[in-house]
């Protein structure tokens, strides 16, 4: 089945620098990767996703690349603000957004002022 | 206000005491879902739901039951629950959208199975 990892478990970031979060997956027949956010005490949040026909997908602070061929995928936060400081987990799926869902361990992001 | 809910929040019990914890969402979801969360070992999927009378096996489902007999409720029972099911159980709902699929958490359940 799928696996997915994720690194780094932890990150230190200074508030205005960008963070970037890796995760790598072994089906290839994944299609649909989404990203949460989770903050001390809350249920995760889906804060971004993308497709496997798009190479990178932008909302504001946040983006999410993909390569295919070398089954890998990122998130990249710019100008890091406090309110960014979260656990993060990537995911995979191979059914397009529905179905079984991978999670990654989690990044714990921690922005200092 | 759209939301997943989730019952109990929190929940001690003993092993082997038959337990449901309910979920709830009112957004008219298809789809539904159940995740545990571990430390050092993220979120886990116990079982899914794409629709009414439709769920399929996560990558836990060991010592867990679902049913789906109405699409706003997803309920996970633990016939006979054993110490390593101690664990922070989340329920989520989704619906695509257009650039981005809605997905909703509930805010977690936690269990200690004694």
């Amino acid at each position: 089945g799928e696996n997915v990892e994720q690194h780094p478990s932890t990150l230190s970031v200074q508030e205005g620098d960008s963070a970037v979060i890796k995760c790598t997956y072994s089906d290839s027949a994944s299609n649909y990767f989404p990203w949460y956010k989770q903050e001390l005490g809350k249920g995760p949040q889906l804060i971004i996703d993308i497709r496997s026909n798009v190479g990178e997908k932008k909302d504001q602070r946040i983006a999410v690349t993909l390569n295919k061929t070398a089954k890998h995928f990122s998130l990249h936060i710019t100008e890091t603000q406090p309110e960014d400081s979260a656990v993060y987990f990537c995911a995979a799926s191979t059914t397009d957004s529905w179905g079984k869902l991978q999670f990654g361990a989690g990044t714990q992001v921690v922005v200092t002022p | 206000e759209a939301q997943v809910t989730q019952n109990p929040r929190y929940l001690i019990t003993v092993t082997g005491k038959k337990l449901t914890v309910t979920c709830s969402q009112n957004m008219n979801h298809e789809y539904m879902s159940w995740y545990r969360q571990d430390p050092g070992l993220g979120l886990r999927q116990i079982y899914y739901s794409m629709n009414v009378e439709v769920t399929d096996k996560g990558d836990v489902p060991e010592g867990y039951k679902v049913s789906r007999k109405e699409k706003r409720n997803f309920p996970l029972i633990l016939e006979s629950p054993s110490p390593n099911q101690t664990s922070l159980y989340f329920c989520a709902s989704l619906v695509r959208g257009g650039s981005y699929n809605e997905q909703f958490f509930g805010p977690g359940t936690r269990l200690t199975v004694l």
